[in-house]
């Protein structure tokens, strides 16, 4: 299957920096690729959706200013999460894939901020 | 709008013995059904899929799954279960958001699946 590569694995930042994921399909084009945020033992909540060449659509609830997202290429999509605070410590995960596909996943992005 | 439900946070089955892991759905239009495993601090891995076709689908490591229409099931099985089984299994939906394809992928709650040998 397609592969996505996701970066850092890990990143431990202090509170009030700022920490950027990169989200890289591999081996196929992705226009659209989706950002979600996993708390421990809980589902895959959706942040957002990012689109190549524009602006990402953001689910409710989901500060665009605070999480910023690029989607500069057909192959790189970027979380940027903005001053950073303890609240944000989380494990995101990006993806891609088409309609009639499965979604294709990162490794996932272990954020700790102290 | 569309959405999918796991009843069971947790799914214990001796190594050997057949598992299932229920999946219930709403969704209006045809589904598109979707398994996934999650071990830990690791992304989610594809299993199988129901789009059109057999309501029997297999997929990875030997797992199954059958679409039920009029009981509105995905419930995912597998005939004799590996301790190696154990992990986070998510049921997911299609949502379409748009006309001109936009769309969205909506989990279940997850159900944790464990194997003892």
């Amino acid at each position: 299957g397609a592969v996505v590569s996701q970066h850092p694995s890990w990143v431990i930042c202090k509170s009030g920096t700022s920490v950027k994921i990169e989200c890289r399909s591999l081996d196929f084009q992705a226009t659209t690729m989706f950002w979600y945020r996993q708390f421990p033992k809980q589902s895959l909540m959706l942040m957002a959706t990012s689109n190549e060449g524009s602006k990402a659509t953001y689910e409710q609830g989901v500060e665009k200013d605070k999480f910023l997202i690029n989607h500069a290429s057909l192959t790189l999509s970027t979380l940027t999460v903005t001053s950073a605070h303890p609240e944000d410590s989380s494990f995101y995960i990006c993806s891609a894939g088409g309609l009639n596909t499965e979604a294709f996943f990162g490794q996932g992005t272990r954020l700790t901020v102290v | 709008a569309q959405s999918v439900a796991q009843p069971e946070d947790q799914v214990n089955v001796a190594e050997g013995n057949p598992l299932t892991v229920k999946c219930t759905y709403s969704v209006s239009g045809n589904p598109y059904l979707f398994w996934y495993v999650q071990y830990p601090n690791r992304g989610l891995q594809f299993l199988l899929k129901y789009i059109t076709g057999d309501n029997l689908v297999k997929g990875s490591y030997g797992f199954e799954a059958e679409f039920n229409k009029s009981q509105t099931s995905f419930h995912l099985k597998k005939p004799s279960a590996l301790v190696s089984d154990s992990a986070l299994y998510f049921c997911a939906v299609r949502d379409v958001t748009s006309n001109t394809g936009g769309f969205k992928t909506i989990f279940g709650a997850g159900t944790r699946l464990f194997v003892k040998a």
